[in-house]
């Protein structure tokens, strides 16, 4: 059981790149978030996915998209990347049903650097 | 204004001391109110989590809950060195989104 998995754990990119982080978990669960983790910012969320074939715009979608692949994966997209989208980037998901007790596991993590 | 506030810190407390961390949230609709401990490098993981106007314990742990202030708090007892992270108050807004404070650092030094 290896919970939220997500890959590459580091990645470089040059201004106008383009590249997709991978991320899967493993627990069932409905929902999927993806977040970006700035220092003094906290994270804050890019997109969520409340169920398989849903998804839905956060706090800072732009220069953003997403794919939910199947219940398990949940892929996020930079189609031309920028300096300011340098971030750690979280995957997380929850068993979230409509109830309060929602906990979010997150992943390792993807740390980004844009050139 | 930022929907969660927590101060930056860091917070240093003795070996042994109780740490105390503190939220405020701006939308009075809030219910459901989570603390996370992220160590250096490493992602959130759940510590507490609290729904009701009160204390909540868990061990060392005690998650507290005002809501007519707009303040939850989280006072960790007999700190510990392993204790030192940064703590990151969320609030959940409608559906299953999380609304996350920039978080307190605490140090605990031995």
């Amino acid at each position: 059981n290896a919970g939220v998995t997500q890959t590459p754990k580091f990645q470089v990119l040059k201004t106008g790149q383009s590249m997709t982080l991978q991320c899967a978990q493993d627990m069932n669960h409905n929902s999927m978030y993806w977040y970006r983790q700035d220092p003094g910012m906290g994270l804050r969320l890019i997109y969520y996915s409340a169920s398989e074939g849903t998804t839905d715009k956060g706090e800072v979608p732009n220069g953003y998209n997403v794919s939910r692949l199947n219940k398990r994966e949940f892929s996020l997209r930079l189609e031309s990347a920028a300096p300011s989208q340098t971030s750690v980037y979280f995957c997380a998901s929850s068993d979230f049903d409509g109830r309060r007790t929602d906990t979010q596991y997150f992943g390792p993590g993807t740390r980004l650097t844009v050139l | 204004q930022k929907e969660v506030e927590q101060n930056s810190g860091p917070l240093s407390v003795p070996e042994g001391a109780i740490a105390s961390l503190n939220c405020t949230y701006s939308d009075r609709g809030s219910q459901s109110f989570f603390w996370y401990r992220q160590y250096s490098g490493k992602s959130p993981e759940l510590i507490m989590s609290i729904y009701s106007n009160g204390d909540k314990e868990d061990g060392r742990f005690t998650a507290q809950l005002n809501k007519a202030s707009q303040y939850v708090s989280l006072l960790i007892r007999d700190s510990q060195p392993s204790d030192s992270a940064t703590y990151l108050c969320a609030v959940r807004q409608y559906g299953n989104k999380l609304v996350f404070g920039a978080g307190t650092i605490l140090r605990v030094k031995s």
